[in-house]
C-alpha cells in the first residue's frame, strides 16, 4: 500500500528565502506525482504535475523534481513571498485513472 | 482541464440527519473519487464512484454510511448518513485526467 510522507511538517521563513519541501513515497511504481497548494478553509490548487517519465517541472518560481527510483520528490520555491503561505500537499497516482494518495502536507509560513 | 463544482459549499447539520453532496464535472470523465479531509488532516480516499455500478469503498468506509451514486460520466453524489460530530470534515470530489487530478472546491460540513 502506497504511503506518502512530507518533511518538514511546518516551516516558517522570512520573505525572500529559497526553500525546499520534501516528499517521499514507498512504492516507486507511480504514474503521476502532483503538488497542490491549499489555503486555510479552501480547496486544492494544482501547482505542478510530474509524469513518471519526467524528472522535473517548472512554473514561475516553483520547480518540482522527481526521482522515482528513490521514491522522492522536492518542491523548490524561489524568493518566497508572504502570499506563498499555505499548506503544500504532495500526492501520487499509482496508475492512470487511479486515485491519488496524499501526504500529510507541509504548512508554510512566509513572514514579511 | 475539467472543472468540478460541488453543492452545497458548506452546511451545518444536526446529529442523526443525512446530507447529500452533489458533484458536477463540466466534461465526461471515467474515474471520479470522493475524499474526506478531517480538521487539520490531509485527504483520505472514501471511495471510487463507478459509473453504472456500485462504488468501491476504502477500508474504514461503508456503503451504509456513505452511499454514492454515479448515474453518468459527469455527475456523482455522496450522502453522509446518520451524521455525528465526528463527520465534521471537508468532503471533496475529484476526477483524474491526463493533465492530473482535478478537485472540486469541497463541501465543508459541520455536525452539531
Amino acid at each position: 500500500k502506497q504511503e506518502v510522507t512530507q518533511i518538514p511538517a511546518a516551516l516558517s521563513v522570512p520573505e525572500g528565502e529559497n526553500l525546499v519541501l520534501n516528499c517521499s513515497f514507498t512504492d516507486s511504481a507511480i504514474y503521476n506525482l502532483q503538488w497542490f497548494r491549499q489555503d486555510p478553509g479552501k480547496g486544492l490548487t494544482s501547482l505542478l504535475l510530474i509524469q513518471s517519465s519526467q524528472r522535473e517541472q517548472t512554473s514561475g518560481r516553483l520547480n518540482a523534481s522527481l526521482d522515482k527510483s528513490s521514491g522522492r520528490s522536492t518542491l523548490y520555491i524561489a524568493a518566497s513571498q508572504p502570499g506563498d503561505s499555505a499548506t503544500y500537499l504532495c500526492a501520487v497516482e499509482g496508475d492512470y485513472g487511479q486515485n491519488f494518495v496524499f501526504g500529510p502536507g507541509t504548512r508554510l509560513s512566509v513572514l514579511p | 482541464s475539467a472543472v468540478i463544482s460541488q453543492k452545497p459549499s458548506r452546511d451545518i447539520c444536526q446529529r442523526g440527519t443525512s446530507l447529500t453532496i452533489q458533484c458536477q464535472v463540466d466534461s465526461q470523465v471515467t474515474m471520479m473519487f470522493w475524499y474526506r479531509q478531517q480538521p487539520g488532516q490531509s485527504l483520505t480516499l472514501i471511495a471510487t464512484a463507478n459509473q453504472g455500478s456500485e462504488a468501491t469503498y476504502e477500508s474504514g468506509f461503508v456503503i451504509d454510511k456513505f452511499p454514492i451514486s454515479r448515474p453518468n460520466l459527469t455527475f456523482s453524489t455522496l450522502t453522509v448518513s446518520n451524521m455525528s460530530p465526528e463527520d465534521s470534515s471537508i468532503y471533496l470530489c475529484s476526477a483524474t485526467q491526463l493533465a492530473g487530478g482535478v478537485f472540486g472546491p469541497g463541501t465543508r460540513l459541520t455536525v452539531l
